[in-house]
Parts: structure tokens; sequence; C-alpha cells
């Protein structure tokens, strides 16, 4: 069955230092991959999509993913994390289901906090 | 901009009401979902909906039904709220490209 693993359920920072968020996925064909973000009290905000093509795929606020097939990989990474990068982080997988429809599993979610 | 909005970003109910949650979105999209975010087990998506009059069953529909009588809207219904649908609720929409765009969500107590 297809899923998305976040094997990290919360994560602390140092202001400035890189961040790299982990996500595995299990998918039989070429998965489309997403991140997401979600600030306190609020929807979810996409960062970045991978469909096809470059596996290293740039997104918002400077973050940046790379999809790795032969480890079923898609890992969300920032050189130098802001304070206001403290929020919840999901990444998704689509799953066709009918036509042009597709639905999105996620992962369960990782908590950033940043440190001053 | 993609626009999602959410009838209410708060909301109380007692045991046994019938809630409606309502969305909409400004995109014409075509795909429109509803999830609950529970701490821990992450967005699960309870109904969604490929078309006006069409619904689709997620991963968790038990206990809700779905109404979309126009493109730009969906409602999820609580027929008789329960304690353990106390949850936040995120509607989203897409079209073609599988991207979601996601309302504020309503985060719903039953007490």
């Amino acid at each position: 069955a297809q899923s998305v693993t976040q094997p990290d359920i919360h994560i602390t920072v140092s202001e400035g230092a890189s961040l790299e968020l982990r996500c595995n996925y299990s998918y039989g064909a070429t998965p489309y991959l997403f991140w997401y973000v979600q600030s306190p009290g609020q929807g979810l905000q996409l960062l970045l999509k991978y469909f096809s093509g470059d596996t290293l795929v740039q997104g918002i606020k400077g973050f940046e993913a790379e999809f790795k097939r032969s480890q079923s990989s898609f890992n969300l990474r920032k050189p130098s994390v802001h304070w206001s990068d403290a929020a919840e982080y999901f990444c998704a997988v689509a799953l066709r289901v009918s036509g042009n429809t597709g639905k999105l599993i996620f992962g369960q979610g990782t908590t950033l906090q940043v440190k001053p | 901009d993609v626009k999602v909005t959410q009838s209410s970003r708060y909301l109380v109910k007692r045991t046994g009401e019938k809630v409606f949650l309502e969305c909409v979105q400004d995109m014409d999209h075509e795909n429109m979902f509803w999830y609950r975010q529970d701490p821990g087990l992450g967005l699960r998506l309870i109904y969604f909906s490929y078309d006006v009059k069409m619904k689709e069953k997620g991963d968790i529909p038990e206990g809700y039904s779905v109404s979309r009588e126009k493109k730009e809207r969906f409602s999820l219904i609580l027929e008789s709220a329960s304690t353990n649908q106390t949850s936040m609720y995120l509607c989203a929409s897409s079209s073609q490209g599988n991207e979601q765009y996601f309302g504020p969500g309503t985060r719903l107590t039953v007490t």
C-alpha cells in the first residue's frame, strides 16, 4: 500500500543552522511528491513539488528538496533556518484515483522548533 | 491567487447535534477534499468530490457525509456529532495537477 513516513516527529535547530527534514515514501509508480508547511492555527501552504525532471526542486521561502528514487526519499532542506520557519511540515505523495483526480497521502508531520 | 475559504475557524457543538462545515473555492477547480487533522496522525481524507453531485469515500468516511451542489462549494456534514469527532477539519481543492490548495481550517469541539 502507498504510504509516506516522516521519521522525525519533532526537530529543534538553532536559528541560522541548516535543516533537513526526512521523508520516505512507498509507491509503485513514479510518484508526484509534495512538501507543505502549516503555521500554528493555519491551513497548509505548498512549499514545493516534484513531478518529473530535475531531481533537485526549488521551492518558496528558500527551501529545496531532492528526489532520490533509489532511496524512496524526498528530503526537504534549507541552508539557514529563520525563526519564522518554526511550523509543522508535511510530506505527501499523490495517488491517482480516477481521470484527473488525485488524492494526497500525507506523512505524520514533523514539528520544527527554532532556537534563538 | 487561489482562495479556499471555510465558514468557521472555531466551532463548538454538543453531542448529537447535526453539524455543517462549508468550504468554498474561487478557482473553478474540479476536485474538492475534506480532511481531518489530529496530532500524530497527520491528515486523513474523509471524502472527496471530482465533480458536482459526485462524491467518493476517503479513508475515514464513517460518521460523515458530504454535499456538492455547486462546483465551488463542498459541504461536510456530521449527522450526529460525537466527541471523537473533535478535530481540525481542512478543506482543499485541486485541478488536474494534483497540487491541492487548502483552506485555513475549522477547529471543531464536540462537548
